[in-house]
């Protein structure tokens, strides 16, 4: 089964880190590009971040660049992302996302991981 | 970047035809892919590549694109049908992918 699974979320001090992961089974996980998405609670969508298959381009959205560093390693299936200097806008559902190879469709998803900063 | 915009909330009667629009300039250049999300769920692709449905998706869902403006039509909503559907594509610099704001979709 092709499945994304996230861990790492938690409750975080405003200005604290944390480490999110996410495993991927069930296809070649070296074969594709790896997104995270968040979502604040009631709110929409954002695309945080993206890393090609063999982490030669990344890229982030503005709100979090020089903060947030994306990550993967190919032979874990795993993808990481590491949140510095979180803030309270950085509370939301966090998502792991397959690209699909042809399109731009996120064709698989994780259930997500809750981050929340609060003091 | 550049903003995809949405209709915040839509309705339909059950069993009639739906269209939800999303626009952007990034979609002159981009296909935009469409997601339905129930609560409590996470994102489900149901469009892509400007009119795909993935394994699984009914084919009351189709996508069509005229300028920039996308368009996700449910033809014969249904009762499950109703969520909250998000459009994305990439953004004018081709590297960022941005969400469109999301429309409620009520099935009455």
């Amino acid at each position: 089964e092709v499945q994304l699974v996230e861990s790492g979320g938690g409750l975080v001090k405003p200005g604290g880190s944390l480490r999110l992961s996410c495993a991927a089974s069930g296809f070649i996980f070296s074969s594709y590009t790896m997104n995270w998405v968040r979502q604040a609670p009631g709110k929409g969508l954002e695309w945080v971040s993206c890393i090609t298959s063999s982490s030669s381009y990344i890229y982030y959205v503005d709100s979090v660049k020089g903060r947030f560093t994306i990550s993967r390693d190919n032979a874990k299936n795993s993808l990481y992302l590491q949140m510095n200097s979180l803030t309270a806008e950085d509370t939301a559902v966090y998502y792991c996302a397959r690209e699909d190879n042809v399109s731009d469709g996120f064709d698989i998803w994780g259930q997500g991981t809750m981050v929340t900063v609060s003091s | 970047s550049s903003e995809l915009t949405q209709d915040p909330a839509v309705s339909v009667a059950l069993g009639q035809t739906v269209r939800i629009t999303c626009q952007g300039d990034s979609l002159k250049t981009y296909y935009a892919s469409w997601y339905q999300q129930k609560p409590g769920q996470a994102p489900v692709l149901v469009i892509y590549y400007k009119n795909n449905r993935p394994s699984g998706i009914p084919d009351r869902f189709s996508g069509s694109s005229s300028g920039n403006t996308a368009s996700l039509t449910i033809s014969g909503a249904q009762a499950e049908d109703e969520a909250d559907y998000y459009c994305n594509c990439r953004d004018s610099s081709g590297h960022h992918l941005v969400f469109g704001g999301g429309t409620k979709l009520t099935v009455l």
